[in-house]
């Protein structure tokens, strides 16, 4: 089936330590989402990527890194200089294009991450 | 991007039709309205979205208003299943690129037996 995998599904790390999150897809699409969401509030997009090697920031794109070296994957490394990091974070993909599929998002079942 | 208004909360019976309301009084005419939701614990899924004509899917119908300042979700026949955050978003379309879409607090919906 075409989805969007996300893992670990829970992360522990000790304050200081940078973690990398998993992100893959297999329904061949060009952008690629990060989000971070916080009990009872809405999502925060942390970074995005339109093409392979490219990407941009979004509103709260401080104490994370990203890369793009292939189309299916897109991980996130939260590092150390990230203040508060403790959240639920939740990867997604769309198609690009004017014309053709549409452009929603599919997002994976998410990560989520506890500072001890 | 327009800004979007939801009730925090609301609750339904099960079997009856779940009407979610959404002001957006500062949408422009290229931007299209976005229903999403998410279960707990879930990433967000895709409902339905639309610019000025009245939408329906398998899953809901999306009533918009003629000039365009509020809308409507519609769940016809709600189902215990159907207990989730709702989230209205407004977004420009007619683009190539990604989409960027800003998810504000939504209305959470709890379905009663």
């Amino acid at each position: 089936d075409g989805g969007i995998t996300q893992s670990p599904k829970y992360l522990f790390r000790k304050e200081g330590q940078n973690v990398t999150l998993s992100c893959e897809q297999n329904l061949n699409h060009d952008a690629m989402y990060w989000y971070r969401q916080d009990p009872g509030q809405g999502l925060r997009l942390i970074y995005y990527s339109q093409i392979v090697n490219d990407f941009q920031k979004g509103d709260i794109a401080e104490g994370y890194s990203v890369s793009r070296e292939k189309k299916e994957s897109f991980p996130l490394t939260v590092t150390s200089a990230q203040k508060n990091p403790t959240a639920f974070y939740l990867c997604a993909s769309s198609h690009t294009g004017l014309a053709g599929p549409s452009r929603e998002l599919f997002f994976g079942e998410g990560s989520r991450l506890t500072v001890l | 991007d327009a800004k979007t208004t939801q009730p925090p909360s609301m609750d339904c019976a099960e079997g009856r039709a779940a009407n979610l309301p959404c002001n957006h009084s500062t949408i422009s005419g290229n931007e299209y309205v976005y229903w999403y939701r998410q279960i707990h614990s879930q990433g967000p899924q895709y409902i339905i979205h639309g610019l000025k004509n009245n939408e329906t899917n398998e899953m809901a119908s999306l009533i918009i208003t003629e000039d365009r300042k509020s809308s409507t979700l519609i769940l016809p026949h709600a189902t215990l299943r159907d207990t989730a955050v709702y989230y209205c978003i407004v977004r420009v379309g007619g683009f190539q690129g990604a989409q960027k879409l800003v998810f504000g607090q939504g209305t959470r919906l709890t379905i009663n037996p």
